[in-house]
């Protein structure tokens, strides 16, 4: 079974600019979960796909970022303009339904996002 | 609000000593905690979980940890260390009646000195 995967590893941009990050999940996984750890912080929680809903966007930052997931298959999460704060590792993470597996989360390796 | 606290944000152990990594919840009681570990250069992966079925929980590469309610804790340890073992390791809750997202602590990073 394939894991989840991100795409790309890296990306360095500079302010102002936009940049798309991709997540595909495990197969058949309802949930769908964005996260990021700015450096020297915890991880933080941005939002919950439940198929190609958004069931919580609470830790979205801010109107500048922008989370689909048409067809309820991959995901992308796109800034836009991107600002310096911005800079820091976005995970991915899919699992069951709730109920199945206590919640457990598969992640991605992450992308690294450095601004310039 | 739930909330997870990581004690050390960078433990050192010589290789073959003990380790203990110490995550700290928030006082209402948590249906589940979770240990993951991310090794360089890759993605989260699920040390062991705590689901209530028993209150020591032992997970993969000789990790335990054991679910303290009266201290509120889900210490992480291993009586042995290997080198293979440094990584960082998080210590996480899902909130159950919040689509399971996770709340993390802060990180432990481990070094292992041989």
């Amino acid at each position: 079974e394939a894991g989840v995967t991100q795409f790309p590893s890296h990306s360095v941009i500079e302010k102002g600019q936009t940049v798309t990050l991709r997540c595909d999940p495990i197969s058949g996984h309802d949930n769908l979960y964005w996260y990021r750890r700015v450096m020297g912080k915890e991880i933080k929680f941005l939002l919950h796909f439940v198929k190609e809903s958004k069931q919580d966007e609470s830790g979205m930052p801010n109107n500048r970022f922008l989370a689909e997931r048409t067809g309820g298959t991959y995901s992308t999460l796109k800034v836009q303009p991107a600002e310096l704060e911005d800079s820091g590792v976005y995970f991915c993470a899919s699992s069951h339904p709730p109920g199945t597996t206590f919640y457990e989360q598969y992640f991605g390796p992450g992308t690294r996002l450095t601004v310039t | 609000a739930q909330s997870v606290t990581q004690l050390g944000s960078h433990v050192s152990v010589s290789e073959g000593a003990l380790v203990l990594l110490r995550c700290n919840y928030s006082s209402s009681v948590p249906p589940y905690l979770f240990w993951y570990v991310q090794y360089p250069n890759q993605g989260l992966q699920l040390l062991l979980k705590y689901t209530s079925a028993s209150t020591l929980v032992k997970g993969i590469n000789g990790f335990e940890a054991e679910f303290k309610k009266s201290e509120t804790s889900f210490h992480l340890t291993k009586p042995s260390a290997h080198m293979s073992d440094a990584a960082e390791y998080f210590c996480a809750v899902p909130l159950y009646n919040q689509g399971g997202k996770l709340i993390f602590g802060q990180g432990t990073e481990l070094s292992v000195k041989p």
